[in-house]
């Protein structure tokens, strides 16, 4: 079994400032996939960024980055420069060992202009 | 450049009448999965295909059901809705299981009357 867990149901960023949405997981496996997806307002739910539980790297797409602590299972969301589009419900969530995906509760982020 | 297509976009239904929700793909993709989103929840998948091999979710109500006609196609079955039944109707795609991104179509709004 495995879950996720997204203590902050909303999150709040002045636009041009950085966030970090936090997201613990626990899962048996040693192998395993972790995932941030972003799901805008009416809009259809879209990949963020993936990590490899393998690859030590903290992955990284553009103004989003992820700090990957495999020891503590943490696997945070930071958003560089935010900007209003940026506003959204965001997922975390994790398939490890041939199981199916596995979502946090998500967090709302709401960008204030 | 649409890649999944979910029609319609909004459904009314009654309390019981069999409804029909439909998923497209032009990614060729292997897998095809559904899931439930209730309002500022996270998605709960009901089931997947793997090509044609049908997984259900232990926690699906028997009154859903799936059909893959094809690779290209999906579609949910609700043979009677009930007032829980009401929510966003997600579609999603894979190139295979686990680990794999999904891709989401923008979703079935189901409004149970």
């Amino acid at each position: 079994a495995q879950t996720v867990t997204q203590s902050q149901p909303e999150m709040s960023v002045q636009e041009a400032e950085t966030v970090t949405l936090s997201c613990t997981y626990d899962t048996s496996e040693s192998d395993y996939y972790l995932f941030w997806y972003k799901q805008p307002p009416s809009r259809q739910m879209i990949l963020v960024i993936r990590q490899e539980a393998y690859k030590q790297q903290n992955a990284t797409e553009n103004r989003f980055s992820v700090n990957f602590q495999k020891a503590a299972k943490s696997f945070s969301l930071k958003i560089s420069d935010s900007q209003l589009g940026d506003a959204a419900m965001y997922f975390c969530a994790c398939a490890g060992g041939g199981n199916m995906l596995t979502f946090g509760g998500g967090t709302r982020l709401m960008v204030k202009p | 450049d649409a890649m999944v297509i979910q029609n319609p976009r909004y459904q009314v239904t009654q309390f019981g009448k069999p409804v029909t929700l439909s998923c497209s793909q032009t990614l060729n993709h292997n897998v095809m999965y559904w899931y439930q989103q209730k309002s500022s929840q996270a998605p709960k998948l009901l089931f997947h295909y793997y090509d044609k091999d049908f997984n259900n979710e232990a926690d699906t109500p028997d009154n859903f059901q799936s059909r893959r006609p094809n690779t290209s196609f999906c579609f949910l079955d609700i043979r009677s809705p009930g007032l829980g039944d009401a929510a966003m109707y997600l579609c999603a795609t894979s190139r295979d299981l686990w680990g794999e991104t999904q891709y989401f179509g923008p979703g079935t709004r189901l409004l149970v009357l």
